[in-house]
């Protein structure tokens, strides 16, 4: 069974930054892509990027450069969302998703709630 | 970057009832398209893929059509465990981009 989890709820302060995990199982992780999405409550859901897991590549939505670095750690299977300079605007819960063919986010994480608040 | 318009916004269903989502790209995204539904608290998950291919373990209610710019989700028999909120997704371009989601009650 494809499984990805991710790691829990952070509270940071204004300017912090915070890393985010989401570990997988159940499938053979260099294979695929892993998407990371943001959601604000209530909203819509807005794509971050994506990395792929046999060799670190990446795509960034524009919006997000400067904002989010993706990597991946192959050895255990997981991947990870840095976001630095955080502002009220990032709080919001973020999902990963393994990615196959851009249309085809096929299994998500149980979803991160980030709050940023002094 | 291509905008996803979905309609309608809100949507209230009878059971058995045939409920139909629209969903407008604003440009030809080659059929580069999905659909999911997001319960309260939820993750998304993938009904729909490749506009009209359907996810494995996703009840045969659920059908996807369409073309070009224009595309629609549809479910023949409204039943309760469909609640939600449904989400088209162009995955044709970067950057991905969602649709602003269509809430579906049971009337």
């Amino acid at each position: 069974e494809v499984q990805l989890q991710q790691s829990g709820a952070e509270l940071v302060k204004p300017g912090a930054s915070v890393k985010l995990s989401c570990k997988t199982s159940g499938y053979t992780f260099s294979n695929y892509y892993m998407s990371w999405l943001k959601q604000m409550p209530g909203q819509n859901i807005e794509w971050i990027g994506n990395i792929y897991g046999g060799n670190g590549g990446t795509g960034y939505n524009q919006k997000f450069k400067g904002k989010a670095t993706l990597t991946v750690d192959k050895s255990s299977s997981t991947a990870y969302m840095d976001l630095s300079s955080l502002t009220s605007e990032d709080s919001a819960v973020y999902f990963c998703a393994r990615d196959y063919g851009g249309y085809v986010m096929d299994a998500w994480g149980q979803g991160a709630s980030v709050t940023v608040s002094s | 970057d291509i905008q996803m318009t979905q309609s309608p916004a809100s949507l209230s269903a009878s059971l058995g009832e045939t409920v139909t989502i629209q969903c407008r790209a604003s440009e030809d995204i080659y059929s580069g398209l999905a659909w999911y539904q997001q319960k309260p608290g939820k993750s998304p998950q993938l009904l729909i893929y490749g506009a009209s291919s359907l996810q494995d373990g996703v009840p045969s209610r659920f059908s996807g059509s369409g073309s070009g710019t224009q595309y629609s989700l549809k479910i023949s028999s409204m039943q309760t465990e469909d609640e939600g909120v449904y989400f088209c997704q162009q995955g044709l371009k970067y950057p991905f981009t969602f649709g602003s989601g269509t809430k579906l009650e049971i009337k």
